[in-house]
């Protein structure tokens, strides 16, 4: 059964700085993804890694996974305040995204 | 386009009684889902379904039921409510499934509350 934990799961940063999100997946998962949720929203589509090694970058963020370490992380770049929401990560065994299994998300606050 | 609707947006129920949350999308996606979201849990998948016809249980389905007659609509229906189904609850759908570029669109929600 695939588990999925995130941390921290609270960040509270400052603008300017640069930081990571962790997540880290219990058994073999064949995608991994990143959402935002911003307060009493709903949830926008950041990436879908499929693949050992694999990178993809938009704006200030940037995640990459590792299978073998079973580990895919959420880097972001020189924090401003719009960047501040929820990142939740999921994993995918079915090779699609109808059936994920989430993180509990990482509050992410940008502070001036 | 409209994307994926659901109806309500925000419903207050009292235990025992049953209701029916609607989900549509107008994009003729195969694939849709429904999540609920607890403070501090994230998401948790309830049903899914791979096909108008095909539905499967999530990691929760006890006190739902599902039904896919159509492409577009994926309604879910408590069948007699309880207080720890309050919750909010999305409604998702895929485009591109099992390809690289691959997108998930979520509903806007639907802020259910059992007395």
């Amino acid at each position: 059964e695939l588990k999925v934990e995130q941390n921290p799961l609270f960040l509270s940063m400052q603008e300017g700085k640069n930081y990571t999100i962790y997540c880290n997946y219990s058994t073999t998962s064949d995608r991994l993804y990143w959402y935002r949720q911003d307060p009493g929203k709903s949830l926008e589509s950041l990436f879908v890694l499929l693949s050992n090694g694999a990178v993809k970058q938009e704006g200030r963020l940037m995640a990459s996974l590792d299978t073998k370490a079973r580990l895919s992380t959420l880097h972001i770049t020189a924090a401003v305040h719009d960047l501040s929401a929820t990142y939740f990560c999921a994993g995918g065994t079915q090779g699609g995204s109808e059936k994920l299994v989430f993180g509990k998300g990482t509050k992410l606050t940008v502070n001036p | 386009n409209a994307g994926v609707t659901q109806t309500p947006k925000f419903q207050v129920l009292k235990t025992g009684q049953s209701m029916t949350l609607q989900c549509a999308q107008d994009m003729n996606h195969e694939y849709m889902s429904w999540y609920r979201q607890d403070p501090g849990m994230g998401l948790r998948l309830i049903h899914y379904s791979v096909g108008a016809g095909i539905t499967d249980q999530g990691e929760v389905p006890n006190g739902y039921n599902v039904s896919r007659s159509t492409t577009e609509d994926f309604p879910l229906r408590l069948l007699s409510a309880a207080p720890s189904q309050t919750s909010v609850y999305f409604c998702a759908s895929i485009s591109g499934r099992g390809y690289g570029f691959e997108t998930q669109y979520f509903g806007p929600g639907t802020r259910l509350l059992v007395l």
